[in-house]
């Protein structure tokens, strides 16, 4: 199985922070990762898919990055609505994994 | 527009059994695989299994072998899935999700998702 491990595993930041999340494969995965934002008692929602294509209607704030084993996920300035957990996910073999989640909090 | 729709929340004892569905509108559902993934309180995210609703093929997590089982009900695009021998461990919302579509010979990502389900299992 690959492992996906992610950190931190929280984070209290600011309004107009810029902040960065890191998933790192326990292989090489491609670009097969996969971010979501999840707030309290919802869904997952696809921020990021094959680690760099920002979804339709996703603020320009949100952007991925990575290949191989190393992969980021950067807010670039933090709004009131961004304070959620995030999650990473590899798509490149099941059984499908997820990172542990961040969870990004207001200092 | 898509959606997809889940059946209510369920209380149940250790040994018995619970079975979820995951009613798809706004697409074709044979053309994509659904998915199942769990999150027991505080916790991530755990995937359990797909099914392909055009054929009933399936493939499960190791972890869930033998006591999960997906299926679908192509009459009313619903799939659904039962677990068996519950334990308290598998206390958890459990989410249907749909995979989308995309190049590369691989698995792609979780577009859609239902609203999830609470399964609470206690004596």
């Amino acid at each position: 199985d690959i492992q996906m491990t992610q950190s931190p595993s929280s984070l209290s930041a600011s309004v107009g922070d810029r902040v960065t999340i890191t998933c790192r494969a326990s292989q090489s995965i491609s670009n097969y990762l996969n971010w979501y934002q999840q707030k309290p008692g919802k869904a997952p929602n696809l921020l990021v898919s094959a680690a760099s294509s920002l979804q339709r209607g996703v603020p320009s704030r949100f952007s991925g990055s990575g290949s191989g084993t190393d992969f980021t996920l950067t807010i670039s300035s933090l709004q009131p609505e961004d304070f959620a957990a995030y999650f990473c996910q590899q798509s490149y073999s099941t059984p499908l994994t997820f990172g542990g989640g961040t969870k990004l909090e207001i200092k | 527009q898509v959606q997809l729709v889940q059946s209510g929340a369920e209380v149940k004892k250790p040994g018995a059994s619970v079975r979820v569905s995951c009613k798809a509108s706004g697409y074709t559902f044979a053309n994509y695989y659904l998915h199942w993934v769990r999150q027991a309180p505080g916790q991530g995210l755990e995937w359990m299994g797909m099914i392909d609703p055009s054929d009933v093929t399936t493939n499960y997590a190791q972890k869930f072998q033998g006591r999960v089982t997906m299926t679908r009900d192509t009459s009313t695009s619903t799939v659904y899935m039962e677990l068996n021998s519950l334990k308290s461990e598998d206390t958890a919302v459990y989410y249907c999700a749909r995979e989308e579509t995309c190049s590369g010979g691989r698995r792609c990502w979780f577009g859609p998702w239902g609203q999830g389900t609470l399964v609470t299992v206690s004596s």
